[in-house]
């Protein structure tokens, strides 16, 4: 069975320090993608970053990153130089169903970032 | 301006009330998805959509009911059958197979 789990349920760190939030999956597909959304208070959530699974390059945009280790099935996102404005609950999501394109999400980690 | 509306915000209900949530887009996406997302939880699925008149259930249905009369609506009904219905809702739309999924700003409802 999918699932996925961010062991972290909130961290809390002072602006500027870099910050790394986990993401562990499990599947049986060969085929899938995984996800990284970010929800501020407002409550509506925001598309980050897609990644299937046949590509482990890492990706970085700007002060975010992100780390794919098939090897030890994780989706680790970095923030470098954390702004006050990261402050958001952050999921990791995980494709199931084939090609229906339905999404399995982490229960999020809340991020503060104090000033 | 493309996107993903909700409403209301904020909806308050009695017990034994059957009540409807709006989801509408305009991003002429085929899939429609709702969510429910309490406190410290993730999101969990309710119903989705990959086509007009047609929808499946997901992960949990019971007590909620939806209908997809045009490509641009979702709506969900939440019935007096849901036990503990105090979540907040969101709304996701999708163009295809393994994309992203864009997100509605949520309804927040109460059972008074």
């Amino acid at each position: 069975a999918q699932k996925v789990t961010q062991a972290q349920t909130e961290i809390s760190v002072v602006e500027k320090e870099d910050v790394t939030l986990d993401c562990v999956y499990e599947t049986r597909d060969t085929t899938y993608y995984l996800f990284w959304y970010k929800q501020p208070p407002s409550g509506e959530l925001v598309f980050l970053i897609r990644r299937n699974s046949f590509d482990e390059q890492n990706e970085i945009s700007g002060r975010y990153s992100w780390n794919f280790q098939k090897s030890t099935s994780s989706f680790n996102f970095t923030i470098t130089a954390s702004q006050v404005v990261d402050s958001a609950v952050y999921f990791c999501a995980l494709s199931y169903g084939g090609s229906q394109g339905n999404l399995i999400f982490g229960k999020g980690t809340k991020l503060s970032v104090k000033p | 301006d493309g996107g993903i509306t909700q409403s209301p915000k904020y909806l308050f209900r009695k017990e034994g009330q059957n009540v409807t949530l709006s989801c509408e887009q305009n991003l002429n996406h085929d899939a429609m998805y709702w969510y429910r997302q309490d406190p410290g939880q993730g999101l969990r699925l309710i119903y989705y959509s990959q086509i007009v008149n047609d929808f499946q259930k997901g992960d949990i249905a019971e007590g909620y009911s939806v209908s997809r009369e045009k490509k641009e609506s979702f709506p969900l009904t939440v019935t007096s059958a849901q036990k503990n219905p105090t979540a907040f809702y969101l709304c996701a739309s999708s163009d295809g197979s393994y994309n992203e999924q864009f997100f509605g700003p949520g309804t927040r409802l109460t059972v008074l």
